[in-house]
């Protein structure tokens, strides 16, 4: 039972082109979604989040929208480097519970100079 | 500094073997995790530890037991190891649990039962 999804296996731009990468969920009771990025033999690393009360946070070259309507997310990136070529995990959580991170499969990214 | 640290980096062993993975943390976070990433590249939760209490444990098989001696330590011991169990093994840390802070994670144990 998949409750994130991530429905592109990968994704190719070209560098300064904008990269967005897309996610959906199932469980109405998440509260609090994040992006991890994931290079090769390397543990994920916390990119961007977003509070269901929000529908848009911007962390420089990074922004993450928000409709909770459609129980869509997607992460832009812009402009792409070759630097942002990686594995890109959507995570979600419902916030006052255990914590329990759900992922989805993970979309990778190839920034072609 | 090696925020969250885990131990081996590869394993590879036999079927029926008992194994440990080591996890450290010094970023003073009180709650620890275990996730492991399958063939299918799924990351999922396995067990949660908040300072030393177990607060998450999934439908995982008996055979996988975590021990957290302190709040910066949580291991993962797998005893009578089969094929299955082959997956990369990621420990992670947050500063609390409940409060979507994000996770930090190791660079994950790649072990491979033969």
């Amino acid at each position: 039972d998949q409750q994130v999804k991530q429905n592109s296996p990968s994704l190719s731009v070209q560098e300064g082109r904008i990269s967005i990468l897309n996610c959906d969920y199932t469980n109405s009771m998440f509260d609090y979604f994040l992006w991890y990025k994931k290079y090769p033999a390397e543990g994920p690393t916390f990119l961007i989040s977003i509070s269901s009360i929000k529908d848009k946070n911007e962390d420089g070259r990074f922004t993450v929208f928000l409709n909770k309507s459609a129980k869509h997310l997607s992460l832009h990136i812009v402009p792409s480097q070759p630097g942002d070529s990686a594995v890109y995990f959507c995570a979600a959580v419902r916030q006052g519970g255990s914590e329990k991170l759900v992922f989805g499969k993970g979309t990778k990214l190839t920034v072609n100079p | 500094d090696t925020a969250v640290s885990q131990t081996p980096k590869y394993l590879v062993t036999q079927m029926g073997n008992d194994k440990s993975i080591k996890c450290e943390q010094n970023l003073g976070h009180d709650t620890m995790y275990w996730y492991k990433q399958d063939s299918k590249k799924f990351l999922k939760i396995m067990f949660s530890y908040n300072n030393k209490e177990l607060i998450i444990n999934e439908t995982v098989p008996n055979r996988f037991s975590p021990k957290s001696p302190d709040k910066a330590h949580l291991n993962l011991h797998i005893n009578s190891l089969e094929l299955g169990d082959s997956a990369v093994y990621f420990c992670a840390s947050s500063q609390d649990s409940g409060s979507g802070q994000p996770q930090h994670f190791g660079d994950g144990t790649r072990l491979s039962i033969l």
